[in-house]
């Protein structure tokens, strides 16, 4: 399958700093990207959907000022956790797909402890 | 109504039997199924995708669409020990990809 490049894999951040994770697509155009935040022993949740070029599709729920998602390149898509908190703690995973209805491959994924 | 349904399972079979999953959605103008394996701490990766109704084969594992029943099912035969692991349903309709909660398979040696 296509290859999606999640970084970094785990992150520790002080409460109140803003985390970076990137999310690129290595062997294909990422026209869709999803980013996904997974608690442990429970399913994935779809935070947002971003396509190239426009703005995130945030799902009910996900404030959009905490969760800054860029998709400026059909290869390259991020997510900010802007001021975070404890309970911002978890796995963010994220995902690209390189056409509509089609497969999503998806990144590593970022364990992310806020302390 | 959640878009994906699953049963969580644990789902427990012996090693060399068939394990079946099963999936429901909810959004009947769906066109795009898969099926994602999570082993624990890991992201998902892709075992399977199928679009039409029917049965799709790859090696030990068989996908089936039944979209008037709005039902995917995955079938494992001669389930090994390293297939445990939590079995992920999921739908694209145009530009959302939602998952199921997941199924855990336990297969026993």
């Amino acid at each position: 399958g296509a290859v999606v490049s999640q970084h970094p894999s785990w992150v520790i951040c002080k409460s109140g700093t803003s985390v970076k994770i990137e999310c690129r697509s290595l062997d294909f155009q990422a026209t869709t990207m999803f980013w996904y935040r997974q608690f442990p022993k429970q399913s994935l949740m779809l935070m947002a959907t971003s396509n190239e070029g426009s703005k995130a599709t945030y799902e009910q729920g996900v404030e959009k000022d905490k969760f800054l998602i860029n998709h400026a390149s059909l290869t390259l898509s991020t997510l900010t956790v802007t001021s975070a908190h404890p309970e911002d703690s978890s796995f963010y995973i994220c995902s690209a797909s390189g056409e509509t209805g089609g497969e999503a491959f998806f990144g590593q994924g970022t364990r992310l402890t806020v302390v | 109504q959640k878009e994906v349904e699953q049963n969580s399972g644990p789902l427990s079979v012996p090693e060399g039997a068939i394990a079946s999953l099963n999936c429901t959605y909810s959004d009947r103008v769906s066109q795009s199924f898969f099926w994602y394996r999570q082993y624990s701490g890991k992201s998902p990766e892709l075992i399977m995708s199928i679009y039409s109704n029917g049965d799709k084969e790859d090696g030990r594992f068989t996908a089936q669409l039944n979209k008037a029943s709005q039902y995917v099912s995955l079938l494992i035969r001669d389930s090994q020990p390293s297939d445990s692991a939590t079995y992920l349903c999921a739908v694209h309709n145009f530009n959302k990809f939602y998952f199921g909660s997941g199924t855990k398979l336990n297969v026993k040696p």
